[in-house]
């Protein structure tokens, strides 16, 4: 079953402008990843957020998480047409057995219009 | 070297074919991952092999079969399969199945026709 859930599916901008997007789940989680992925090509991990963590950057992104809300967001500042690709997150649940498997959410198509 | 690699890029069998996807990884990663990714969807594990041992079978059908040489390879061999087993296979690796950042590969795009 799907864990994440994305929101917008899609979203198109100006470069320049920020995007952000944002990842809902169901079940308690032990880590929150996002990926990207240009289109027909593999995925690329961006930055990773862990349980007991509110708030991460990594150079124009900026990752929230709300456990209470079981929500993420993503935001990319000063996008650029490059930044065109679909945003996955992507859960796990940690400890034994198979929760360390990742769930991936059905992702954001993002569109950076030049 | 942070580098996954996978062949071929593109595949076409027909239904009585059999074919392998090959990965491989020399980062030292001690877990391995088959992914399959079908158009606008998110990538669904298939196959998660830890120390060249399968360690998760996401239920797939008898007619992929993976296989682990060593801790850098990676082979999914494929045997009379169906048109709807059309998708992009993603391989991907990890420092261990605990560590969670992945690194993926470009993918293989398949067409069974």
């Amino acid at each position: 079953s799907q864990q994440g859930e994305e929101d917008p599916q899609a979203l198109s901008i100006q470069e320049g402008e920020n995007a952000t997007m944002n990842c809902s789940y169901k079940t308690s989680i032990n880590n929150l990843q996002w990926y990207r992925q240009n289109s027909g090509r593999g995925l690329v991990h961006l930055i990773l957020i862990r349980s007991n963590e509110r708030e991460k950057h990594s150079g124009r992104l900026r990752v929230t998480l709300d456990t209470s809300k079981k929500s993420s967001s993503l935001l990319i500042t000063a996008s650029r047409a490059a930044d065109t690709a679909s945003y996955f997150c992507a859960t796990d649940r940690g400890g034994g057995g198979s929760n360390y498997k990742l769930t991936f959410g059905k992702g954001t198509l993002l569109t950076v219009n030049p | 070297d942070t580098e996954v690699t996978q062949t071929p890029k593109h595949l076409v069998m027909g239904m009585t074919n059999k074919k392998s996807l090959k990965c491989e990884q020399h980062m030292g990663h001690r877990a391995m991952y088959w992914y399959k990714q079908k158009a606008k969807k998110p990538p669904e594990l298939m196959f998660v092999y830890s120390y060249e041992k399968l360690s998760i079978n996401e239920s797939v059908p008898s007619r992929f079969s993976p296989e682990c040489p060593n801790s850098s390879l990676l082979n999914l061999h494929l045997h009379a399969l169906q048109p709807e087993d059309s998708a992009l296979y993603l391989c991907a690796s990890s420092q261990d199945r605990y560590f969670h950042e992945q690194y993926f590969g470009p993918g293989t795009r398949l067409t069974v026709t």
